[in-house]
């Protein structure tokens, strides 16, 4: 079946610290990968994607790389600010599949 | 942009009572989603609908029902609500494409 795996949280780091939430999935075929951001009192945000392996998704200074070899799709940052505070949400849609699988979110903070 | 617009930010009902959420998208998506979301769950999907007056079973679909009369509506109904269905709901829409899904803000629901 379709799982995703991520890091628990909350990450507490401070301003221009580096970031990194880990995201592992299993599934079928061969899953586009997303990565969504919920900021407070808000809905998700599409962050940023990968639809097949070894692609990069970035944004916002924000990057992840699709790699199938570990079923991986981490987040990283390298120099986070305080409006990057909020929960992060990796997910996938397997091939042929309507719906999003979801983890279960990371809460970071950052502090100046 | 896309937007996509839920009825109330807030809303409190009692045990037992009907209970209606609402979404509505301007993009002319086909596929529309609704998800509670629950700490340390992550988001979990409840139906989603794939044309008007079409609709399938998402993972949790126990005490609720939906509507899809017109294209850019579809409706959240908890037919008797319960203290269990607490929670945060979002809506999602999203072209026939696999794609990104576009969130609505989100309606934290209280059951007394």
């Amino acid at each position: 079946g379709n799982s995703v795996t991520q890091m628990e949280g909350p990450v507490t780091l401070s301003e221009e610290a580096f970031l990194t939430i880990n995201c592992t999935y299993t599934a079928t075929g061969y899953p586009s990968l997303f990565w969504y951001v919920q900021y407070p009192g808000e809905g998700l945000q599409l962050l940023l994607k990968a639809t097949k392996a070894d692609d990069k998704g970035s944004n916002k200074g924000f990057e992840a790389t699709y790699r199938k070899e570990t079923t991986s799709f981490h987040l990283e940052k390298g120099s986070v600010q305080v409006s990057d505070s909020a929960v992060y949400f990796c997910a996938l849609q397997s091939t042929g599949a309507n719906n999003l699988f979801f983890g279960t979110g990371t809460r970071l903070t950052v502090i100046p | 942009d896309v937007k996509v617009t839920q009825s109330s930010r807030y809303l409190v009902k009692r045990t037992g009572e009907k209970v209606f959420l609402e979404c509505v998208q301007d993009m002319d998506h086909e596929n529309m989603f609704w998800y509670r979301q629950d700490p340390g769950l992550g988001l979990r999907l409840i139906y989603f609908s794939y044309d008007v007056k079409m609709k399938e079973k998402g993972d949790i679909p126990e005490g609720y029902s939906v509507s899809r009369e017109k294209k850019e509506r579809f409706s959240l109904i908890l037919e008797s609500a319960s203290t269990n269905q607490t929670s945060m709901y979002l809506c999602a829409s999203r072209t026939g494409l696999p794609n990104e899904q576009f969130f609505g803000p989100g309606t934290r629901l209280t059951v007394l």
